[in-house]
C-alpha cells in the first residue's frame, strides 16, 4: 500500500528556507505515469498547488510560487523534496506531499497526511 | 483568489440532492479535465472524481461528476451526514508551462 510521509522542521523564522522531505514508501518513485508533488493549505483557507516533478527530473511549478520555489526528487532514497526561499508568514500552512498521476493531464490521486510549518519571528 | 470558481458553502438535508459548481476558463477546464476532492475536518484531501465523472474504487455512486464547457458540477444524490465537508475542484492549466489550479472550495453542511 502506498504511503507518503512528510518531514522536516516545523518552524522557520522569516527569511529563512523551508525545506521538507516527502519519503515514499510501498510503490516506486521512478514509475513513468506519476509525478511527485507539493500542495499547501494556510489555516482556514483552501488548497494551493506549490509544484511537481518526475523521477527524470521534469518539473512544473506554480507560476506565482515559481521564483521562490525547487522541487527535487532522490530516487535512490524513492523521496522527493520541496525548499522555499526566503519564507513569510504567508507560508505559514499545513504542507501535503502528493503524488500525481499523469495521463492525459495530472491530478494528485494519493496524498500524505500533512505537517504544519510555521514561520515566526 | 483562486482561478477556478466555487460557492463558499452548500447544504442540504439527509436524503436530499445537493451539487457544486466550479467555474474556469478555456485554459484549465475548458481544455482539461476536472477532478473533485473531499476533505474531512483534520484530515488530507481524497479523490472523490477523477477525469471529469470517474470515481475511484471504494467511492459510492452517489457521487458523480460532469463537465460542459468551462464548467463542471459535482453533485451528492442521498445526502448523508458524513458527506458534511469542505469540497474542491482542480483541473491543470496550460498557461505558463502548465500548473494545476484548484477552486476555492466549498463547505458542505448537511441541516
Amino acid at each position: 500500500q502506498l504511503q507518503l510521509q512528510e518531514s522536516g522542521p516545523g518552524l522557520v523564522k522569516p527569511s529563512e528556507t523551508l525545506s521538507l522531505t516527502c519519503k515514499v514508501s510501498g510503490g516506486s518513485i521512478s514509475r513513468s505515469t506519476y509525478y511527485w508533488g507539493w500542495i499547501r493549505q494556510s489555516p482556514g483557507k483552501g488548497l494551493e498547488w506549490i509544484g511537481s516533478i518526475h523521477y527524470s527530473g521534469s518539473t512544473y511549478y506554480n507560476p506565482s510560487l515559481k521564483s521562490r520555489v525547487t522541487v527535487s526528487v532522490d530516487t535512490s532514497k524513492n523521496q522527493f523534496s520541496l525548499k522555499v526561499r526566503s519564507v513569510t508568514a504567508a507560508d505559514t500552512a499545513v504542507y501535503y506531499c502528493a503524488r500525481h498521476y499523469c495521463g492525459a493531464d495530472c491530478y494528485p490521486d494519493h496524498w500524505g497526511q500533512g505537517t504544519l510549518f510555521i514561520v515566526f519571528s | 483568489q483562486s482561478v477556478l470558481t466555487q460557492p463558499p458553502s452548500a447544504s442540504g438535508t439527509p436524503g436530499q440532492r445537493v451539487t457544486i459548481s466550479c467555474s474556469g476558463s478555456t485554459s484549465n477546464i475548458g481544455s482539461n479535465t476536472v477532478n473533485w476532492f473531499r476533505q474531512l475536518p483534520g484530515t488530507a484531501p481524497k479523490v472523490l472524481i477523477y477525469s471529469n465523472n470517474q470515481r475511484p474504487s471504494g467511492v459510492p455512486d452517489r457521487f458523480s461528476g460532469s463537465k460542459s464547457g468551462t464548467s463542471a458540477s459535482l453533485a451528492i444524490s442521498g445526502l448523508q451526514s458524513e458527506d458534511e465537508a469542505d469540497y474542491y475542484c482542480a483541473a491543470w492549466d496550460d498557461s505558463l508551462n502548465g500548473h494545476l489550479v484548484f477552486g476555492g472550495g466549498t463547505k458542505l453542511t448537511v441541516l
